[in-house]
């Protein structure tokens, strides 16, 4: 079994600023991690991956992640935001084997003022 | 294009009835999966299918029924037996084994 957990439930920040979303998970194997986003009403799209290699992965805009396996985080870094980073981001993980289900995080909710 | 589409973008029922959300995929996925979202909690499983004619239970099942006649369709309904079934519903695919999931744009729906 796994667990994530997304450590702030809300990130407010103004644009042109750095962000990091965090997020910790627990599992006794092997794990694929995600970052999803979702803006209001919409379903969810993915935003980076980790499967294996480079343990920093990075977006088309912007958006990196680095895999760190001793401290068992995948936070979720932008150097400078924009209005329209303004939505729901999930941290997701997923056993890199068998069912392949993923557990999703609670979100974060990421508000970027003018 | 391909994609999952969802309808009704929003569903509105009276309690003690049964409802039917609909979820079409056109990407050629073996798997999909079915999601409640409520505000704060992200998103919990409630049933998932890897192929055909085959389904499994996921954290939150009671209360929801599924079928998975053909590749392309997975439809959720939503019994009288689910207590709180006022939720956002998202489905999802992946190719089977995948790791990445696909989703459609969801479906609200409110019970009163």
């Amino acid at each position: 079994a796994q667990s994530v957990t997304q450590l702030d439930s809300q990130v407010p920040v103004f644009e042109e600023a750095p962000v990091e979303l965090r997020c910790n998970y627990s599992s006794s194997v092997s794990v694929y991690l995600f970052w999803y986003v979702q803006y209001p009403n919409q379903g969810l799209q993915l935003l980076l991956k980790y499967l294996s290699g480079s343990t920093l992965v990075e977006s088309i805009n912007g958006f990196e992640a680095e895999f760190n396996k001793s401290q068992t985080s995948f936070h979720l870094r932008k150097p400078s935001v924009h209005i329209s980073d303004t939505a729901e981001y999930f941290c997701a993980v997923s056993p890199s084997g068998g069912s392949y289900i993923p557990t999703f995080g609670r979100g974060t909710s990421l508000i970027v003022h003018p | 294009d391909g994609g999952i589409t969802q309808s009704p973008k929003y569903l509105f029922r009276k309690e003690g009835q049964n409802v039917t959300l609909s979820c079409e995929q056109n990407l050629n996925h073996d798997a999909m999966y079915w999601y409640r979202q409520d505000p704060g909690q992200g998103l919990r499983l409630i049933y998932y299918s890897q192929i055909v004619n085959d389904f499994q239970k996921g954290d939150i099942a009671e209360g929801y029924s599924v079928s998975r006649e053909k590749k392309e369709s997975f439809p959720l309904t939503v019994t009288s037996a689910q207590k709180n079934p006022t939720a956002f519903y998202l489905c999802a695919s992946s190719i089977q084994g995948g790791n990445e999931q696909y989703f459609g744009p969801g479906t609200r729906l409110t019970v009163t």
